[in-house]
């Protein structure tokens, strides 16, 4: 089957930076994902890396290790408005799950003034 | 810009009420997703579909079914409203052209907050 491991809860001040893990266990793999959801919002796609490395889009960062089956979202210079659940998701690509993804149970982020 | 509408913000239902709810998007994606989301269980996928006319079972699809007639519409159906089924429902939708990206993007509906009573 497939599993995801995110820590449930991560705290921290404005201006820091925060790292989000993410470990997985699946039978196939060909991308991990992270998306964000503000309270009462929908989620939103914040990040894909199909390859090993560091992916940046602005204040964040994805970063990637398939041989570790390990990835984690690295959010710089928070602000208030980044307190959101965060999820870790990755695609298999086994036979009719074609497309879907497999979500973690998400990361309550709170940024403190 | 996507967009990907369910017919209700919040709904109440009672116990034992057949339950529909719609969902449509405009971007004419290939793929449809129902989830429902309970605290500290994530994101847990109902059904999805992946063409007009077809359906794959996710990971929780007992007591719900879906029906995806036109290529825009995913609807999702709880035959025998229950008070366990009480939760937030998203609906998504993703491409399949469009790169390695386009699978894990998906694009998420406000959500319907179903309360059962």
């Amino acid at each position: 089957g497939q599993s995801l491991e995110q820590p449930s809860e991560v705290t921290a001040v404005e201006g820091a930076i925060v790292q989000i893990n993410c470990t997985y266990q699946t039978s196939g793999f060909y991308g991990l994902s992270w998306y964000q959801q503000h309270d009462g919002g929908a989620p939103t796609f914040l990040s894909y890396n199909a390859l090993d490395g560091l992916e940046e889009t602005g204040r964040f960062s994805s970063f990637l290790s398939r041989s570790d089956s390990y990835g984690y979202l690295l959010l710089q210079e928070l602000q208030m408005k980044d307190s959101a659940s965060y999820f870790c998701a990755v695609r298999s690509d086994r036979g009719s799950t074609l497309g879907r993804l497999y979500f973690g149970r998400g990361t309550q982020l709170t940024v403190w003034p | 810009d996507v967009k990907v509408t369910q017919s209700s913000r919040y709904l109440v239902k009672r116990t034992g009420e057949k339950v529909f709810l719609e969902c449509v998007q405009d971007m004419d994606h290939e793929n449809m997703f129902w989830y429902r989301q309970d605290p500290g269980l994530g994101l847990r996928l109902i059904y999805f579909s992946y063409d007009v006319k077809m359906k794959e079972k996710g990971d929780i699809p007992e007591g719900y079914s879906v029906s995806r007639e036109k290529k825009e519409r995913f609807s999702l159906i709880l035959e025998s409203a229950s008070t366990n089924q009480t939760s937030m429902y998203l609906c998504a939708s993703s491409p399949t052209s469009g790169g390695l990206r386009s699978y894990n993007e998906q694009f998420f509906g406000p959500g319907t907050r179903l309360t059962v009573l």
